[in-house]
Parts: C-alpha cells; structure tokens; sequence
C-alpha cells in the first residue's frame, strides 16, 4: 500500500511569493490533514478535511493560506504572498474517519524556505 | 485549552540500554487519546505507540511501552534494547475526543541518539 504522497519535498522561494504544496493521501482515507512544523517544534494543525469539506480550520492564517481538496481525494495547500516567518515543514496526514483515536498517516513534508 | 510538555530536549543511550522519554499534559477532558510519534531524518512521522486515556492498562508494542498516570496527567515512553534505528526525535501527542476531535497536540519533542 503506497503512503502519503507530497510534493514538492524542497521549495525555496523569495518573500511575497506564492507557492502550492501538493497531497496524495492513502487510498480509502477520508480524513486529510495539513501541518506546519517549525524548526525545533511539534507540528502544528492547520486544517482537517472530512471527504472535501473543511471541518476545522481555525489554525488557517485566512488572509494568506488557502487549501482545496477537490473530489476528495488530493488536497493542495497555498500561500500568496509568503513571508519569511512562513519557512517551516509542511505535513500532510492521513486517516480513516471512522476511526476515532486512529493512527495518522504522515507523509515526508515539504520543506519551504522563503529568502 | 491542551498543552504538552516534554521537559527533555535530548537523551543520549547506548545501544541495548533503556532510555525513558517523560511527556505531560494538561487538559480539562475525562476522555482523549494520547501518542508517541518518531519522527527520524526523513522526516516521516511514524505512530510508535498509543493510550486511550479511559484504559488502565498501559500499552506495549514490542519495545516501547508507557507508563500513563492519569491522575498526574502524565505519558513517558519506555525502550527497550535500544537499537541504532531508534535514532529520531520523539513526539508525544494529546487528541480530544470531543470537538475538534482528530486534532493531534503535540509537544515540543525529545531527541533520542543511540550510540555503539
């Protein structure tokens, strides 16, 4: 069984910027999830899908970050413009929903370092 | 609001030895789950172990075990027979049942090195 699938692994793009990082969950898993984990922390939730619906969102930074997960399957996150804070690994996860307490499939990250 | 502390920033053990991670947490919940993560150079967060905080028996997987203390609100993680592969950092992890259930917390992590 393939796991989670991201791209691009490395990203390096100058500030004000856009950029997109790409998901490919496990096949069968209805919930997604994308983390941000800075450098020396724990990762951190930025939004849950349930299918394509956004059912928590609130860590979101609404004015520059936006995600879609078209069909409910891959879900791609964007931020326009970046800003140097933003340099951080951008998790994917995955799970099935209806496995409350359930393991969380990661993916490898993408690393993104904004100059 | 959930916190999770992990008060070891690094922990350094000979191969076959045991090391023991310490994690704690605060929460209002009666019910959550809790988790260790490893998360190795690659990057790829792995599941090692998890509790359901309304169990009383700890988990064992092979190992790893934990001591989990409710009442103290704490989750350390034992290894055993550590091995060069158990190299990685350590995360421990808090998911509330309730709303915003599926969101793992996570502390700030302890990294393990296991040495020849």
């Amino acid at each position: 069984e393939a796991g989670v699938v991201q791209s691009p692994r490395y990203k390096i793009i100058e500030k004000k910027q856009p950029v997109a990082f790409w998901c490919n969950p496990i096949s069968g898993h209805n919930t997604l999830y994308w983390y941000r984990q800075n450098l020396g922390q724990g990762p951190e939730l930025l939004i849950r899908y349930e299918n394509e619906e956004a059912v928590d969102d609130s860590q979101l930074p609404k004015d520059r970050f936006s995600a879609e997960r078209l069909k409910g399957v891959d879900s791609t996150l964007k931020i326009q413009p970046a800003e140097l804070g933003d340099s951080a690994v951008y998790l994917c996860a995955s799970s099935k929903e209806d496995r409350l307490g359930g393991e969380q499939y990661f993916g490898p990250g993408t690393r993104l370092t904004v100059t | 609001a959930q916190t999770v502390t992990q008060s070891q920033p690094e922990m350094s053990v000979q191969e076959a030895e045991t090391v023991t991670l310490s994690c704690t947490y605060d929460t209002s919940e009666s019910n959550y789950y809790l988790f260790w993560y490893k998360q190795p150079p690659s990057r790829q967060m792995i599941l090692v172990i998890r509790q359901e905080a309304y169990k009383q028996q700890n988990a064992t997987e092979n190992r790893f075990s934990v001591n989990f203390q409710k009442a103290a609100k704490s989750f350390s993680l034992k290894i055993s027979d550590s091995q060069l592969g158990d190299t990685a950092m350590y995360f421990c992890a808090f998911m509330k049942t309730t709303d915003s259930w599926g969101k793992l917390q996570f502390g700030a992590g302890t990294q393990v090195v296991v040495t020849p």
